[in-house]
């Protein structure tokens, strides 16, 4: 079966470093996405990686390595409103999205 | 970049009534939308997969006679909950996908919360 991985809970501290780790198992791979969800909100594009390596966009960099089927979302300079859900979602051959069940990310100052 | 709206944004209604959420892309044409539902602190569920022109492929375990889905054009696709339960408060996203976007991207609606008493 397809199979999406990462921790249930994160907790950092303002202005600090996380890495939120995600493992995947899937039939086939067009891509992987990380996309952030405040509560009561839909989520919000933030990367995609389809080669290995690292994708940097400002604050946020994610990470790919196929043959080890992982991922990780790396955070930098956090901030209070970083306080969100971070979703892993991998792209199937059939071109749909299989989607992890989410880290919440807390921030404290 | 590619906006998706979604109406109503929140809808409260009597159990054994039917409700209808429109999902619209704004700025381009959607060859695909895409149905999801998310229950509190669980991640988003596929529920369907609604092509223009074409009957919704719905996955493994949603009726689809109770969630109607209708795509009648690039621009507008329609989830309709029939005869709603309380069980079926959730959160809707829909989601819509161009098929040219290199980066195969979907675009999310903003959500609809359904509660139903």
């Amino acid at each position: 079966g397809q199979n999406i991985d990462q921790p249930t809970e994160m907790t950092a501290t303002e202005g600090a470093i996380v890495q939120i780790n995600c493992t995947y198992q899937t039939s086939g791979f067009n891509g992987l996405f990380w996309y952030q969800q405040h509560a009561g909100e839909a989520p919000t594009f933030l990367s995609y990686n389809v080669l290995d390596g690292l994708e940097e966009k400002g604050r946020f960099s994610s990470f790919l390595s196929r043959s080890k089927g992982y991922s990780y979302l790396l955070l930098k300079e956090l901030q209070m409103k970083d306080s969100a859900s971070y979703l892993c979602a991998v792209m199937d051959s059939n071109y749909q999205l299989i989607w992890g069940a989410g880290t919440k990310l807390i921030i404290k100052p | 970049g590619a906006v998706v709206s979604q109406h109503p944004s929140r809808v409260i209604c009597k159990s054994g009534t039917s409700v209808k959420i429109e999902c619209r892309s704004l700025d381009f044409q959607a060859t695909t939308m895409f149905w999801y539902r998310q229950f509190p602190k669980q991640s988003l569920m596929l529920m369907a997969t609604s092509n223009e022109g074409s009957k919704a492929t719905y996955e493994q375990g949603v009726e689809k006679d109770k969630f109607l889905i209708n795509h009648a054009s690039l621009t507008l696709s329609t989830l309709t909950v029939t005869s709603a339960h309380p069980e079926d408060s959730s959160f809707y996203i829909c989601s819509a996908y161009t098929g040219t976007s290199g980066y195969n991207e979907q675009f999310f609606g903003p959500g609809t919360r359904l509660t139903v008493l």
